[in-house]
């Protein structure tokens, strides 16, 4: 039971590029979340899903798009990298009663 | 909407101390309150959780505190060990909805041992 796993766990960026950060849980829920977490700052959502085929944005969505597709995964893609999104991203699902269950993280930079 | 903050930013203790890390909330209808903590280079993990309808819960070294009617919730560290050392943060949340929480900005505890 590995939980959340993301791929990859580092990534540099050249300015204009675009990725896609994976994320899969096998713990059978059916809301899961897209964070940033910049240096020194708190978790900011960027996108959160409901179950397949929903999705919402959250807090700072700006420059980045998600898909749900299946319970299972819940990729992140940036279309054109900026250096202001250098920052760690994080998925999370739902554990017990509503805890956020973090994967661990993926550390991009964009130059 | 719900704003959650949380105090000190940093936090250094020698072991064998207390620690105490404090957050207040806006939303009343805020009424699940957990607590994570961050290792350097991992994702927060989950060490604590209060319900609305608790006034304090423990777990060992570690326990939280509620006051609704002030809408302030605290992490007690008793003991604190090097190993405590982390990013702790503190979360509110509203049920019934997408389980989305709140977050404070998170405290950086030292345990100088």
């Amino acid at each position: 039971n590995a939980g959340v796993t993301q791929t990859p766990k580092f990534r540099i960026l050249k300015i204009g590029q675009s990725m896609t950060l994976q994320c899969t849980q096998d713990m059978n829920h059916n809301y899961m979340y897209w964070y940033r977490q910049d240096p020194g700052m708190g978790l900011k959502l960027i996108y959160y899903s409901v179950g397949a085929g929903i999705t919402d944005k959250g807090e700072v969505p700006n420059g980045y798009n998600v898909s749900r597709s299946t319970t299972e995964d819940f990729p992140l893609r940036l279309e054109l990298a900026a250096p202001s999104q250098t920052s760690v991203y994080f998925c999370a699902t739902i554990q017990g009663v509503g805890a956020q269950y973090f994967g661990p993280g993926t550390r991009l930079t964009v130059t | 909407g719900e704003n959650v903050e949380q105090h000190p930013s940093t936090l250094s203790v020698q072991e064998g101390d207390s620690a105490v890390i404090k957050c207040t909330y806006s939303d009343s209808a805020s009424n699940y309150f957990p607590w994570y903590k961050q290792e350097l280079g991992k994702g927060p993990q989950l060490i604590i959780d209060i319900r609305s309808n608790v006034g304090e819960k423990k777990d060992q070294r570690i326990a939280v505190t509620l006051n609704k009617t002030a809408k302030h919730f605290s992490l007690h560290i008793t003991e604190t060990q090097p190993e405590d050392s982390a990013v702790y943060f503190c979360a509110a949340t509203s049920s019934g909805g997408s389980y989305i929480p709140t977050f404070g900005r998170g405290t950086s505890l030292i345990v100088h041992p």
